[in-house]
């Protein structure tokens, strides 16, 4: 069964950590995504990468930065964590071009619910 | 400026049909997903429509009008365990990016 990891499922820090996301795909995907997600406010685009080694940012990138040293993994760093940084945290995965007959959109994560206080 | 927008909440009955609608504004288009929600849980995907038309999918169907900027997400004899977000969302041309909506909670009730 193919999978999205997320490394913590929950995760409490304090203001001004430095916090490591870690996510981690077996699908040999191009694509990762990092999102977080907001009551009212839905999915939003924190960065994306398309390949090893390269980002790019989403809408929200303030506050964080990525890595993707290898293929399978996407790593998400929030440099100095605030209390607005409090979220659910998606990392998803998809194939380098989605044809209209493959069908299968993004993969997701768990989720990691990050508190800072 | 990008804009995806559906309704906040939606009740229906055991065994009815819903229909999710959506309407989009986005600067680039390559194809519209509906993802399904539950609570506490990762969307995991529905459909994908890139074409104007109906696609079906058991007793889930998603609609497309490009030049209406419109979907629509529709789910036959509905059962408790659909009571879930589901969620619309654009695909940027290019394929990388894709922008969400802020979900539409259906509750099916008894």
């Amino acid at each position: 069964d193919v999978k999205v990891t997320q490394s913590s499922r929950y995760l409490v820090k304090r203001t001004g950590e430095k916090v490591f996301l870690e996510c981690v795909q077996d699908m040999d995907h191009e694509n990762m995504f990092w999102y977080r997600q907001d009551p009212g406010l839905g999915l939003r685009l924190i960065y994306f990468s398309y390949d090893v080694k390269m980002k790019e940012k989403g809408d929200i990138p303030e506050g964080y930065s990525v890595s993707r040293e290898k293929k399978e993994r996407f790593s998400l760093i929030l440099e100095s964590a605030s209390t607005n940084q409090t979220s659910m945290y998606l990392c998803a995965s998809s194939p380098q071009i989605l044809e209209p007959e493959a069908n299968y959109g993004y993969t997701f994560g768990s989720g990691t619910r990050l508190t800072v206080v | 400026g990008q804009n995806i927008d559906q309704p906040t909440e939606m009740t229906a009955t055991e065994g009815a049909i819903v229909q999710i609608n959506c309407t989009y504004q986005t600067s680039g288009f390559n194809g519209l997903f509906w993802y399904q929600q539950h609570a506490g849980e990762a969307p995991t995907f529905l459909s994908y429509n890139v074409l104007d038309g109906l696609e079906e999918k058991g007793r889930f169907s998603s609609f497309l009008s490009r030049s209406k900027g419109y979907s629509y997400l529709l789910l036959k004899e509905l059962q408790m365990k659909d009571s879930a977000s589901y969620l619309c969302a654009v695909l940027h041309t290019g394929g990388f990016k894709t922008i969400f909506g802020a979900g539409t909670r259906l509750f099916v009730k008894a």
